[in-house]
């Protein structure tokens, strides 16, 4: 199974943008990018996913580097109740589970 | 996307009894389902792979006997902790996903089990 490092914490402003990084080193060409988010004592969240390309959804933009070896979750205007430990997994081809590691606990200042 | 409710939210039961936890996927039918464990200011622990009609698949270090999961229909997985003791106490996550290699999970809510 492909790794990822994250950082284990941030911290970003009210209405300011959130970039998340992520390494995954290890990805196989078959294998996706996830994010998710939990917010504390409720299930995890799905935010986005990607392969190669960039994805711009409604919660989020993903972006991925030519190599695949890292990405970065951005949360354009972050609000207070985006605070949450985001989860970054890369997963599929022959690995089909979602393996969580420690995450990265962003929280959003007023 | 696909909507997955977990059934209790939250139990609290005595050690030695066992405990249900349903996992229903409301819009989606889930060929596979998935058991987590979280315990406090830990991240999310896989347990086991529900398959429809078939056994579950357990992740290394986990009792399937103790841990009882059937996944009965295409809405509905059921995990069952057994003999439940204190160390027991956690946040039992299930997620639904399609059966494509590129399609995100859904997670329930959690159920927040306490053995006293």
């Amino acid at each position: 199974d492909a790794k990822t490092t994250q950082p284990t914490s941030m911290d970003c402003a009210e209405g300011r943008a959130a970039n998340l990084p992520c390494n995954h080193s290890t990805i196989s060409g078959n294998e996706y990018v996830y994010w998710y988010r939990q917010i504390h004592s409720q299930g995890p969240q799905y935010i986005i996913h990607g392969l190669k390309n960039n994805e711009t959804n409604e919660m989020a933009s993903l972006i991925i580097t030519e190599d695949r070896k890292s990405s970065t979750l951005i949360l354009p205007h972050a609000t207070l109740r985006d605070t949450a430990v985001y989860y970054c997994i890369v997963s599929g081809g022959s690995n089909y589970k979602l393996t969580f590691g420690k995450g990265t606990l962003l929280t959003v200042n007023p | 996307g696909a909507v997955v409710s977990q059934h209790p939210s939250w139990v609290i039961c005595k050690s030695g009894t066992s405990v249900k936890i349903e996992c229903r996927s409301l819009d989606f039918q889930a060929t596979t389902m998935f058991w987590y464990r979280q315990f406090p200011k830990q991240s999310l622990m896989l347990m086991a792979t529900s398959n429809e009609g078939s056994k579950a698949t357990y992740e290394q270090g986990v009792e399937k006997d103790k841990f009882l999961i059937n996944h009965a229909s295409l809405t509905l997985s059921t995990l069952t902790v057994t003999s439940a003791h204190p160390e027991d106490s956690s946040f039992y996550i299930c997620s639904v996903r399609g059966h494509s290699m590129n399609t995100e999970a859904f997670f329930g809510q959690g159920t927040r089990l306490t053995v006293v």
